[in-house]
Formats: structure tokens, C-alpha cells, sequence
């Protein structure tokens, strides 16, 4: 089982509409959360991170978390061409595992007019 | 602001040859890492570094050799390079623990093990 899972892809949604990208983790101890994005051939840009449960809003982007069903999701709305790319969940585990990002494989998403 | 910075950006080597990918970060970040991004994997860990003279493996460290003797400089060295390690290779640095610990990613090395 992976450790981090995301949902499979590619998501193809309309310009305008709400993009729903979800990614689930196996380690309950997990602390901090985060979303990436990945433009074809470039590295990736964090977009947003949570660490508590709830959500987190930042302009068109809503992250949610919830730690007792393991899940952690991102929310495009307003969804643009440009925010065609592949998203990166990444979950830090607990305790002394500084630095060690767990990714997973990432959704592609795209957003056609 | 050259920020983080990797090369050679292309590499193209021979199986049993030694490969050296550099990675330099101007904000004197105290912890950098190294990723490999492989279709259908992700991007996995395979060394990070708290600290100048302060190493440790991540995922999938076999056939890597990282050192760290300055806080801006994280070399990593495929010691003599297999068709596997053919990949997109990430750098990646954060300021500290627990404060600021969002990576920051340079433009990546992509490398063909022929």
C-alpha cells in the first residue's frame, strides 16, 4: 500500500468550474500537509500547506483536512486554463522525520475553455 | 536573487560512469534534500540534509553519495551510474524546523543513463 495516494487522473474539468483533487495518507501520525503544483517540464511550487483540521483558503484555493479519516483535499474554484498541471500532496509524518516529505504520484489536471 | 540553483540541467552519461549533480541555494537555508521524480512514482527522497556535515538517507539512497561541507553547496554523486538512475533530478532547500519548513525546489537536472 502506498503511502500517500491521490486521486487517479487526468481530471479534466471545464473553465469556470470547481476542481476537486483529493489525496489520502496511511501514517495517522502525520503532521503537516501540503499541495504542489508542477507545470510540465518545471519543478514544483508550493500552492498551499494545512495543518489542522478544517479548511484553509487562500484566493481561489481551499485546502481540507481531516486527520480522522486521513484525507487531505484541495479545492480549485474558479478553475483557469492556467491552473492546468499536475498537484502534489505531499504529508510529513510526526515526531523526528523532519524533512522527509512523503509525495504522492500526482493528479494531472486539466482546465479546457 | 539566484535562489536555487542546479546543473549540469542535462546530462547524458554511460553506465559505470560517475555522475555529480550540483545544487546551490542563495538563502543560506539550513536543510536541503534531493528528489528523484520517475513516471509512475513520484517524487521520492533519497538524501536530505539538516546541516553543513549533516547527512541522512532518505527513500531510496542506494547507489548515492551526498556531502555537504558548505551550507549553500549539496553535491550528489551517483558513484558509477546505472540505466535505473535514469530520472528528473530535484534539489530542494527549507529555511528550519518548525517555523518554515515549505521546500523550495530548484529547476531539476533531467539524466540519461545510456
Amino acid at each position: 500500500q502506498k503511502e500517500v495516494e491521490q486521486n487517479s487522473g487526468p481530471l479534466s474539468v471545464p473553465e469556470g468550474a470547481i476542481a476537486s483533487l483529493n489525496c489520502t495518507y496511511s501514517d495517522r501520525g502525520s503532521q503537516s500537509f501540503f499541495w504542489y503544483r508542477q507545470y510540465s517540464g518545471k519543478s514544483p511550487e508550493l500552492i498551499m500547506f494545512i495543518y489542522s483540521n478544517g479548511d484553509k483558503e487562500d484566493g481561489r484555493f481551499t485546502a481540507q483536512l481531516n486527520k480522522a479519516s486521513q484525507y487531505v483535499s484541495l479545492l480549485i474554484r474558479d478553475s483557469q486554463p492556467s491552473d492546468s498541471a499536475t498537484y502534489l500532496c505531499a504529508v510529513r509524518a510526526g515526531g523526528t522525520s523532519y524533512g522527509k516529505l512523503t509525495f504522492g504520484q500526482g493528479t494531472i489536471l486539466t482546465v479546457h475553455p | 536573487d539566484a535562489g536555487i540553483t542546479q546543473s549540469p540541467r542535462y546530462k547524458i552519461t554511460e553506465t559505470g560512469r560517475q555522475v555529480t549533480l550540483m545544487c546551490h541555494q542563495t538563502w543560506s537555508h539550513s536543510y536541503m534534500f534531493w528528489y528523484r521524480q520517475d513516471l509512475g512514482h513520484g517524487l521520492r527522497l533519497i538524501y536530505y540534509s539538516a546541516a553543513a556535515d549533516i547527512t541522512d538517507k532518505g527513500e531510496v539512497p542506494d547507489g548515492y553519495v551526498v556531502s555537504r561541507s558548505k551550507t549553500e553547496n549539496f553535491p550528489l554523486t551517483l558513484e558509477s551510474a546505472t540505466r535505473s538512475q535514469t530520472s528528473v533530478y530535484f534539489c530542494a532547500s527549507s529555511e528550519s524546523w518548525p517555523s518554515q519548513e515549505t521546500q523550495y525546489f530548484g529547476p531539476g537536472t533531467r539524466l540519461l543513463v545510456l
